[in-house]
This record gives structure tokens, C-alpha cells and sequence, in this order.
């Protein structure tokens, strides 16, 4: 059972455009919930995190948005730019869980 | 802060050979370290939890004789693929917790041959 659920799979944007990836969860237990981004060959890498007491958090040109009552949260990326081109992953997390979404490649079309 | 090595980066060895891959924790000590296995353009795959001083937790469907984990130290776990096949090449990644996240290694690529 997929516990995180993300969409779409694959995202093309202009540059200076906004980026949007979605994510869903089921387990009510869920209390962490980052965002990591992935270029080709490397690890992935912390980019931005929320905790459900908080329905958005904001870093710079990342922005988490959170909906407890729904159980979603999004990545918005204002700006995006040719760079931003990677693959996202979103996970949710309890005690020692990590559990994560399958992926969005995000490509940036100058 | 909270840098994760690993090494080798990548490593081609011939099938029925044993390769050992490294994670440590540059700047700070991790309790828990994760392995995770991940194929081509897909998520991240856990393989088994390892925890300094006790032997690790694996997930199920992964043989814990073939891939042996260590977590001697605070700083240090590794990953033994014993008897390597071509069907274990893939990616590895290790990741280190710190308090509330869990920090990435760069991956180690491994082609059995």
C-alpha cells in the first residue's frame, strides 16, 4: 500500500513560471513531512520541511503548503528557473519512518 | 553541516565477488543510519534501518545474508553485497538521522558484471 501518494509524475514549466507538486497522505500519525530534490547520479538532498501545526512554510523560492484536514501538501517553486530541473520527492514521516512519494521530474524549459 | 559521504561512488566488480560500500557522517553522529536501493527514474527503496551497536532491521523481501550491514561506530555503517549478481547493480544511497531528518550520502553506482 502506497502510504504517500504524488502527482504528476512528470512537470514541464517555463522559465519564471510556477512549479506545483502534490502530495497525499493516509496515516493520520504522520507528523514530519519534508521535500527533497534529486539531480541525476546524486543523493537526494533536504529541501524544505513542514510539520502539521503549520499550513505553509516559505524558503526562499519554496513554499510548502499544508492541509491537515485533507491530508495533502504541496511544493510550490515561484520562479523556477532552469536549474530547479531535478526530481522531487516528497515523504512523509513518523518516530523513525520515513515513507516517500514516487517521485516528479521537473524539467524547466528556458 | 550535517554531511553524509559515501564511498565508493561507483564500483563494477564481476559476479560472485563481495563489495563493500561506506556511509559516514561527516559532522555529526547518527544513531540510525537507512540504506535504500533505488532503480532508474523510481523512488527511493528502503532496504533496512541500521542502528549503532544492534543489528540492523530489514525490510521485508530483503535477504539479510546477502546484503550485510554494519553500524560499528556512531559515524560509520556499511552495506556488504556478498556473492554479487548483475541483477544488484543499481544505485545505493545511505541516508544518517539527525534529530528530526535524515541526511543523504551522494550514492555509490554498482554494476555487477
Amino acid at each position: 500500500q502506497q502510504q504517500v501518494k504524488q502527482s504528476p509524475q512528470s512537470l514541464i514549466v517555463q522559465k519564471g513560471g510556477i512549479s506545483i507538486i502534490n502530495c497525499a497522505y493516509e496515516n493520520t500519525a504522520f507528523d514530519y513531512f519534508p521535500w527533497y530534490q534529486q539531480f541525476p547520479g546524486k543523493g537526494p538532498a533536504l529541501l524544505i520541511a513542514i510539520r502539521p501545526d503549520v499550513s505553509e512554510k516559505k524558503e526562499g523560492r519554496f513554499t510548502i503548503s499544508f492541509n491537515k484536514s485533507a491530508k495533502q501538501f504541496s511544493l510550490h517553486i515561484m520562479d523556477s528557473q532552469p536549474g530547479d530541473s531535478a526530481t522531487y520527492f516528497c515523504a512523509a514521516s513518523r518516530v523513525n519512518q520515513f515513507y516517500f512519494g514516487t517521485g516528479t521530474s521537473l524539467t524547466v524549459i528556458p | 553541516g550535517a554531511v553524509v559521504s559515501q564511498h565508493p561512488s561507483w564500483v563494477i566488480c564481476k559476479s560472485g565477488t563481495s563489495v563493500k560500500i561506506e556511509c559516514r557522517s561527516l559532522d555529526f553522529q547518527a544513531t540510525t543510519m537507512f540504506w535504500y536501493r533505488q532503480f532508474p527514474k523510481q523512488s527511493l527503496m528502503l532496504m533496512a534501518t541500521s542502528n549503532e551497536g544492534s543489528k540492523a532491521t530489514y525490510e521485508q523481501g530483503v535477504e539479510k545474508d546477502k546484503f550485510l550491514i554494519n553500524h560499528a561506530s556512531l559515524t560509520l555503517s556499511t552495506l556488504t553485497v556478498t556473492s554479487a549478481h548483475p541483477e544488484d547493480s543499481s544505485f545505493y544511497i545511505c541516508s544518517a538521522r539527525r534529530e528530526r531528518e535524515q541526511y543523504f550520502g551522494p550514492g555509490t553506482r554498482l554494476t555487477v558484471t
